[in-house]
């Protein structure tokens, strides 16, 4: 069964830093493009970032790019996303999804999301 | 970036009442990667349909989608108690990928 649990949230007060962690389970972490998706509190969903499989493409949302950096290790299985500079309107649930096959969605695993929220 | 924009932003049927839920798009999504996602209160969202018209599996067939190029629609044929929830589009051809601002199916 695939399982994605996301670890790290919490409360932070503006400019300062947060990493999140995603436990894969279930699949072959390797072989699989991964996504963060954020969802502000009684908002929509928006797309983060997008990892490759090794690594080597990454990509962000413009509201993100240059204040958070997506990663991964393969050997753990694991999903990471450092968070720098964080404003107020970082604030929202934080879900790790795995794509449906091999390309970049749609988007057929989620975890069950952890919530950040960037506060004085 | 493309702009996916779902009407209506809420949709008061009664059990039994087919649903029709429109995503546009601000230009032609590649290919044909357009999903539709149901997310319910205190959930993660819920594949439904994936390449506009593919269901996803275990998603029953009172849910179908339809369209091409910038429109694109999800129809549930029957509304069962359990789709009442909130549906969301997503195109995943083009980045930055993008979502629709959801539309509400609520219990009229």
């Amino acid at each position: 069964e695939v399982q994605l649990v996301e670890s790290g949230g919490g409360l932070v007060q503006p400019g300062r830093s947060l990493r999140l962690s995603c436990a894969a389970s279930g699949f072959r972490f390797e072989n699989y493009v991964m996504h963060w998706v954020r969802q502000a509190p009684g908002k929509g969903l928006e797309w983060v970032s997008i990892i490759s499989a090794t690594g080597g493409y990454l990509s962000y949302a413009d509201s993100v790019k240059g204040r958070f950096t997506i990663s991964r290790d393969n050997a753990k299985n694991s999903l990471y996303l450092q968070m720098d500079s964080l404003r107020p309107d970082d604030t929202a649930f934080y879900y790790c999804a795995r794509p449906h096959s091999g390309g970049w969605g749609p988007f057929q695993y989620w975890g069950q999301g952890a919530l950040v929220t960037v506060s004085s | 970036e493309i702009v996916l924009t779902q009407s209506p932003g809420t949709l008061s049927l009664s059990p039994g009442e087919r649903a029709t839920l429109s995503c546009r798009a601000s230009q032609t999504v590649t290919s044909t990667y357009l999903a539709w996602y149901q997310q319910k209160p205190g959930q993660a969202p819920r594949l439904l349909i994936y390449d506009i018209s593919t269901r996803a599996t275990g998603i029953p067939d009172r849910f179908s989608g339809s369209g091409s190029a910038t429109d694109f629609t999800l129809t549930i044929s029957r509304l069962e108690p359990e789709d009442f929830a909130v549906y969301y589009c997503q195109q995943y051809g083009t980045s930055p990928l993008t979502f629709g601002g959801g539309t509400k199916v609520e219990i009229k």
